[in-house]
């Protein structure tokens, strides 16, 4: 068990709506990361939050959003779904904002029919 | 931009054989490299990491070398068991200026040992 929780694990739902996943860290882990795996794209890079604040930003589209809270839990909207949206949402956490240890949570599988 | 390439899977393999897969990679810089380990049904675990050419990460009988000349990082291991069966993920990471972190991934290696 990696200290990431992660929910829920599976959304199925449909094109056009919005969704939100949610994150909570490692007990003292300040940064939250987001990654998308899919079988195409592999593992992909979104967005990284330290301690409230957005900090990197990689390949996460316009219709996707995502903060972190006080509590220093993350929420990743996914708004105006399409099919090539379906994939493995993985959250991850760190200490620090360049600590290269990240814990990875289980994932959320987002099914869009 | 920096990216990862790494071989396809699956490899399929007896327990007790000799397991290598290869990993190059492209960046601008001196990244730090790493290999991510994930089995069925959870999360990536950080399996080990080198930080600078030359460098040798190894846990749990797995070993990688940062080769700079040829920008690679193999990952091997003398003998496998059943429960090494996973998807290993090679990766680099872009710190952004000290300001952030980003980890760039390889497409991931299935890894079947059979007994």
């Amino acid at each position: 068990d990696s200290g990431v929780t992660q929910t829920p694990k599976h959304l199925i739902t449909a094109t056009g709506q919005r969704v939100t996943l949610r994150c909570s860290p490692r007990s003292g882990d300040l940064s939250v990361y987001w990654y998308q795996q899919s079988l195409d794209q592999g593992l992909q890079f979104l967005i990284q939050y330290y301690n409230g604040e957005e900090r990197a930003k990689g390949n996460i589209l316009e219709r996707f959003s995502a903060q972190q809270f006080p509590d220093l839990h993350s929420e990743l909207n996914l708004s105006s779904l399409e099919l090539g949206d379906s994939a493995l949402y993985f959250c991850a956490s760190s200490v620090g904002s360049t600590n290269e240890k990240l814990f990875f949570g289980s994932g959320t599988q987002l099914s869009v029919l | 931009g920096n990216s990862v390439t790494q071989m396809e899977g699956p490899v399929t393999l007896s327990e007790e054989a000799f397991l290598t897969i290869n990993c190059t990679y492209t960046a601008t810089g001196y990244p730090s490299l790493f290999w991510y380990v994930q089995y069925p049904g959870e999360g990536l675990q950080l399996l080990l990491k080198a930080t600078k050419a030359d460098d040798k990460g190894s846990n749990k009988g797995f070993e990688a070398t940062y080769r700079k000349e040829t920008t690679s990082f193999h990952l091997e291991k003398g003998s496998v068991q059943v429960s090494d069966s996973a998807v290993y993920f090679c990766a680099l990471s872009d710190q952004i200026k000290a300001a952030g972190n980003k980890l760039t991934f390889g497409g991931g290696t299935r890894v079947l040992v059979k007994p």
